[in-house]
């Protein structure tokens, strides 16, 4: 069974500090995903990563960086947590690289909370 | 750009009766089509995909999926409903050139007894 696993179910953080949310993945997949999921807009793409040391922005980047050293790991970073990154952080992972159209797979999530 | 519209933000069903789920999309070629399902406190899970082939897809847990062109649909069907479907149903479209998921806004599935 592929497996994405993410590092905390709730977090709770203060504005202003920095936050760091792990996804790993156990199936060697090539593509990475970040979401976040609000009420009522769906899923939005936040980063996306292609290969280890690759990054491409989603539709909402502002905010937020990533970092992928190994393939397995994705990490996604709020430099300066606000109350408007208050959501659900859902992680994905696929196999294929860029151009491929392939099932994506989905952690359980992060219900982040920032006060 | 492509979009996703699921028009139900919330659809309440009784047990064994029969489900549609609508999704439209935007877009002037053929995407690829996803429906996933998100439980309580889950992940989301792929309930069925369609690339091309079949218009009729067939998908998990007794789900299937009918593609019109010419409506741009791609609505999610369930012949008889089990309390263990209420969940939340996402649709989503990638289309040739732009790999990205672009998901709907879900719609939340209640079952009652």
């Amino acid at each position: 069974d592929v497996k994405v696993t993410q590092s905390s179910r709730y977090l709770v953080k203060r504005t202003g500090e920095k936050v760091f949310l792990e996804c790993v993945q156990d199936m060697d997949h090539e593509n990475m995903f970040w979401y976040r999921q609000d009420p009522g807009l769906g899923l939005r793409l936040i980063y996306f990563s292609y290969d280890v040391k690759m990054k491409e922005k989603g539709d909402i980047p502002e905010g937020y960086s990533v970092s992928r050293e190994k393939k397995e790991r994705f990490s996604l970073i709020l430099e300066s947590a606000s109350t408007n990154q208050t959501s659900m952080y859902l992680c994905a992972s696929s196999f294929g690289g860029e151009g491929s159209y392939n099932e994506q797979f989905f952690g359980p999530g992060t219900r982040l909370t920032v006060l | 750009a492509q979009s996703v519209t699921q028009p139900d933000i919330h659809i309440t069903v009784s047990e064994g009766a029969s489900l549609e789920l609508r999704c439209n999309y935007s877009y002037g070629a053929t995407p690829y089509l996803f429906w996933y399902v998100q439980s309580p406190g889950q992940g989301l899970q792929l309930l069925l995909k369609y690339f091309s082939g079949d218009t009729l897809v067939q998908g998990i847990k007794g789900f299937e999926a009918e593609f019109k062109r010419s409506q741009s649909s791609f609505n999610l069907r369930k012949p008889s409903v089990h309390w263990s479907d209420a969940a939340e149903y996402f649709c989503a479209v990638v289309t040739f050139g732009n790999e990205k998921l672009t998901f709907g806004t879900g719609t939340r599935l209640t079952i009652i007894p």
